[in-house]
């Protein structure tokens, strides 16, 4: 059965500096890969997502990430954080009736 | 206005109540889910349906049930509720795949439920 890790809870950074959140699967077959934000008190909004081709995506307000599947990762970065980017971060794996969401990350930003 | 709208957005209630959360959408997706979220455990499925008709368990769907009354509206019912139903709970809609939005969720903002 497929399943995502999230092994960082909460996550500290300084504005201005660069971001990278952590995101390992498992997934039987080539997975459909996404990263979704939750600001607080909001619902979930996709930032991102990854089916196939490029390895490298780019997504909304900056973001991007990479799937490697040697490392069965699929990790978020953004190279300058901005206060704006606090909020809860949920990698999830899988399709329409299968999806599978991590525990998610925190990220606070220090001004 | 939202595209995915809940109802209510917060709710107390007492343990043993009957509690029902309404989602509807505006989006015109024939695929609707419920969600539950708890602190450290990310999203698990509750229910789904891709149509009208078709309405399936997701991973937690014990205590709870659900009601597809039209395209647009999918409701969650807690026939008798607990305290460990306590959470946040979110309705999602996703287009059929095949389209440039396959497997994206397009989320409500979510019914807080307490039960004492």
């Amino acid at each position: 059965a497929q399943s995502v890790t999230q092994p960082d809870i909460h996550i500290t950074v300084s504005e201005g500096a660069s971001l990278e959140l952590r995101c390992n699967y498992s997934y039987g077959a080539t997975p459909y890969l996404f990263w979704y934000v939750q600001s607080p008190g909001q619902g979930l909004q996709l930032l991102l997502k990854y089916f196939s081709g490029d390895t490298l995506v780019q997504g909304i307000k900056g973001f991007e990430a990479e799937f490697k599947r040697s490392q069965s990762s699929f990790n978020l970065r953004k190279p300058s954080v901005h206060w704006s980017d606090a909020a809860e971060y949920f990698c999830a794996v899988g399709g329409n009736n299968d999806m599978r969401f991590g525990a998610g990350t925190r990220l606070t930003v220090k001004p | 206005d939202a595209d995915v709208t809940q109802t209510p957005r917060n709710r107390i209630t007492k343990t043993g109540k009957r509690i029902m959360l309404e989602c509807s959408q505006t989006k015109g997706h024939d695929r609707m889910y419920w969600y539950r979220q708890d602190p450290g455990l990310g999203l698990q499925l509750i229910y789904y349906s891709f149509d009208v008709k078709d309405i399936n368990k997701g991973e937690i769907s014990d205590g709870y049930s659900v009601s597809r009354q039209a395209q647009a509206k999918f409701s969650l019912s807690l026939e008798s509720a607990i305290p460990n139903q306590t959470a946040l709970y979110f309705c999602a809609t996703s287009p059929a795949s095949g389209g440039a939005n396959t497997g994206e969720l397009f989320f409500g903002e979510g019914s807080r439920l307490t039960v004492l």
